[in-house]
């Protein structure tokens, strides 16, 4: 069975321009939460998608924005990039359900803004 | 909300020794907790989680973690390090009323090994 995957793998954008990564979870999965990574504020939960539905919200602003279709498959947005924004986006995909409620994740985007 | 604190932010070991890496929770109910590896430039890999039932829970690669309520910690351990263990580890909690899929990190700690 194939992994989480995202697109693109890397990305360079200028500050105030916008972004939208993409994610495409494992077959069957039905929940996409994504997180970013840096080195000052270490992994943070961004949001998750469960049936098109957004279910939770990280401490992000509005800025970050995102959304699931109806086969699973989600994207992140970001608008007016900040300096700030430079990170690895990790997208992570469950099932979910019970003891399988386990996420697993893709290789992650790296965004450069400059 | 919960909290994940490692605080190891570095380990060197030797190949072949025994390795025990530490992750302290707070959070009032019983957690869903997880341990990660991140090797550089890569995403997260699984190696082992807790929900429920058995404290010590069993993952991949030999690597176990004990869940220690009196104690609120989940350490990993591994009896015998090689090479490719070298990476960087995370440990997280979920919790059900932030959402057990909104997963609180820690900061994480880097394994270097010495042959």
């Amino acid at each position: 069975k194939a992994g989480v995957t995202q697109t693109p793998r890397y990305l360079i954008k200028t500050r105030g321009q916008q972004v939208t990564l993409s994610c495409s979870p494992i077959s069957g999965h039905r929940s996409v939460s994504w997180y970013q990574q840096t080195p000052g504020q270490g992994l943070q939960f961004l949001f998750e998608y469960f049936s098109e539905t957004q279910r939770n919200k990280g401490n992000f602003p509005g800025r970050f924005s995102g959304r699931q279709f109806s086969n699973s498959r989600s994207e992140m947005n970001v608008s007016t990039l900040e300096l700030g924004d430079s990170a690895l986006y990790l997208c992570a995909s469950s099932v979910p359900s019970g003891d399988t409620d386990t996420q697993y994740f893709g290789p992650g985007t790296r965004l450069t803004v400059l | 909300a919960q909290s994940v604190t490692q605080p190891d932010i570095h380990i060197t070991v030797s190949e072949g020794a025994s390795l025990e890496l530490r992750c302290n929770y707070s959070y009032g109910a019983t957690p869903y907790l997880f341990w990660y590896v991140q090797s550089p430039g890569q995403g997260l890999q699984l190696l082992l989680k807790y929900f429920s039932g058995d404290t010590l829970v069993q993952g991949i690669k030999g690597f176990e973690a004990e869940f220690k309520r009196s104690q609120s910690s989940f350490n990993l351990r591994k009896p015998s390090v090689h090479w490719s263990d070298a990476a960087e580890y995370f440990c997280a909690v979920g919790a059900e009323d932030t959402g057990r899929r909104a997963l609180t990190f820690g900061s994480g700690t880097r394994l270097q090994v010495q042959p």
